[in-house]
């Protein structure tokens, strides 16, 4: 089983609509959580991160951490057109970076 | 903010050369810098932790000899692929760190080198 699962996608939805992307994990000991966003061919950039459980917004972009479910989830509301690329979720304990395999993410006009 | 940069940002190279990839730090020190590897579809693997001035920690499953990794001073780290062949084609990213009081120590991402090996 590997420490965190994410559904590869892709996911195609149209302008507007909300989106959700979700990875569930396995090691009870991850403190921070993060969701990047990767253009094709590009580094990895952060959206936001979450320390523990809970909810963090910004902008469009609300992030929830479950610690009792091992579940995290990045929303987007009003997705767009420049919304389209893969949204990796990751996490760490102390010091390495834990990262699903990241959703494609299609948002068509 | 922070930028980190790599060079090249491709290279195509036969089986059985080495090639070297710069990871820079543009506007601030890292005193920490990762390199990761990414095959298609899939994520971003961890291959080593280099820390300036000390030797680099390598990833279970990941050959030192073949993957150098040198971390001369605050602003670069270089890897260096040794006799590449066509299954070490990838997307090698690096990442650099900064110490900050924040545990969160927030990693910077460079844009990526795509190396095919023929």
């Amino acid at each position: 089983q590997k420490e965190v699962e994410q559904d590869p996608g892709p996911l195609s939805v149209p302008e507007g609509a909300i989106v959700s992307l979700n990875c569930t994990y396995s090691n009870s000991a991850f403190q921070y959580f993060m969701w990047y966003r990767q253009y094709s061919r590009k580094g990895p950039e952060l959206l936001m991160y979450t320390y523990s459980s809970g909810n963090k917004e910004d902008g469009r972009f609300t992030a929830q951490v479950d610690k009792s479910s091992k579940y995290i989830s990045l929303f987007i509301r009003d997705s767009q057109p420049s919304d389209s690329a893969t949204y990796l979720c990751a996490m760490k304990d102390t010091d390495k970076l834990i990262f699903g395999t990241g959703t494609r993410l299609q948002v068509f006009p | 903010g922070a930028v980190v940069s790599q060079h090249p940002s491709r290279v195509i190279c036969k089986s059985g050369t080495s090639v070297k990839i710069e990871c820079r730090s543009l506007d601030f020190q890292a005193t920490t810098m990762f390199w990761y590897r990414q095959f298609p579809k899939q994520s971003l693997m961890l291959m080593a932790t280099s820390n300036e001035g000390s030797k680099a920690t390598y990833e279970q499953g990941v050959e030192k000899d073949k993957f150098l990794i040198n971390h001369a001073s605050l602003t670069l780290s270089t890897l260096t692929v040794t006799s590449a062949h066509p299954e070490d084609s990838s997307f090698y990213i690096c990442s650099a760190r900064v110490l900050a009081a924040d545990l969160y120590n927030e990693q910077f991402f460079g844009p990526g080198t795509r190396l095919t090996v023929l």
